[in-house]
C-alpha cells in the first residue's frame, strides 16, 4: 500500500521557474527521502532528511519536513529542461530495513 | 565505484512460468532491497536482504522469493507468473540502510 500522497500529480513549468512538490504521509518515520525517475527507469536518490531535521539543501534542491503535519516539500529552484522527470517521496519508518514506502509521484515537465 | 546493475533489462514470460532476476549491489553495500513498480505507480517494497538473511518483507505472496549471496549480489525469483506481475522490478542497495539507496535501472517484465 502507498503511504504517501504527492501533490500535484503533474506540474508543467517554464525553464528558470521554481517547482514545488508536496508529500504527505501517515505513520511515524525515521527519515524521508526524495527520488527522481526518468522515463520509467531506475530511481536516483536526491536527498534524505531525518525526522529530527526541518530543512535541508543540496544544490538547487531544498527539502522541508514537518513531522507534526506529516508532510514534506521539495523545491527545485531555477529549473532546467533536464529536470523533467517523475519525483517520488519515500518514507523510511525504521531506518534499516530497506522498506521504503513511496508515494505515487509528481510528474514534472520543464519546457525550454 | 560501480553502481547497481540489473539483468536482464527486458524479459517476456508466459503466464505460469518462473523467472529469475539478478542484481549486483554497489561496491561496499551489504543491504539489498527489491521493489515492484507497476505502470504509473510508485515502487512497492517486496523484501530486503541483509548479510544473506531476509530482513523484512512487504505484502507479496510466497511465490516471490529471493537470495543474497556472500558477495552481496542478489536474485529475485517469481514462480507461477500472473499477468499482474508485469511491472518494472527495481533493486536497491545501501550500506546499513542509513544513507539512502542506490537503485539499478530495473528489469521490465512482461507476462503474456
Amino acid at each position: 500500500s502507498q503511504q504517501g500522497e504527492e501533490d500535484p500529480q503533474a506540474l508543467s513549468i517554464q525553464e528558470g521557474e521554481n517547482a514545488t512538490m508536496n508529500c504527505s504521509y501517515k505513520t511515524s518515520i525515521n527519515n524521508l527521502q526524495w527520488y527522481r525517475q526518468n522515463s520509467g527507469r531506475g530511481l536516483v536518490h536526491l536527498i534524505l532528511i531525518r525526522s529530527n531535521e526541518r530543512e535541508k539543501h543540496s544544490g538547487r534542491l531544498r527539502v522541508t519536513l514537518d513531522t507534526s503535519k506529516k508532510s514534506s516539500s521539495l523545491l527545485i529552484t531555477a529549473s532546467r529542461a533536464a529536470d523533467t522527470a517523475s519525483y517520488f517521496c519515500a518514507t523510511d519508518a525504521y531506518g534499516n530495513t530497506g522498506k521504503l514506502i513511496f508515494g505515487q509521484g509528481t510528474t514534472l515537465q520543464v519546457k525550454p | 565505484e560501480t553502481g547497481v546493475t540489473q539483468s536482464p533489462t527486458h524479459l517476456i514470460k508466459t503466464r505460469g512460468q518462473q523467472v529469475t532476476l539478478r542484481c549486483s549491489s554497489q561496491s561496499g553495500h551489504n543491504t539489498v532491497s527489491w521493489y515492484q513498480q507497476a505502470l504509473g505507480q510508485g515502487p512497492q517494497f517486496i523484501f530486503q536482504y541483509y548479510r544473506e538473511e531476509e530482513n523484512g518483507r512487504g505484502n507479496f505472496p510466497p511465490r516471490f522469493s529471493g537470495l543474497q549471496f556472500p558477495n552481496y549480489s542478489s536474485e529475485l525469483n517469481v514462480n507461477a507468473l500472473e499477468l499482474d506481475d508485469s511491472a518494472l522490478y527495481l533493486c536497491a542497495s545501501s550500506f546499513e540502510g542509513n544513507y539512502g539507496y542506490t537503485f539499478g535501472s530495473g528489469t521490465r517484465l512482461t507476462v503474456v
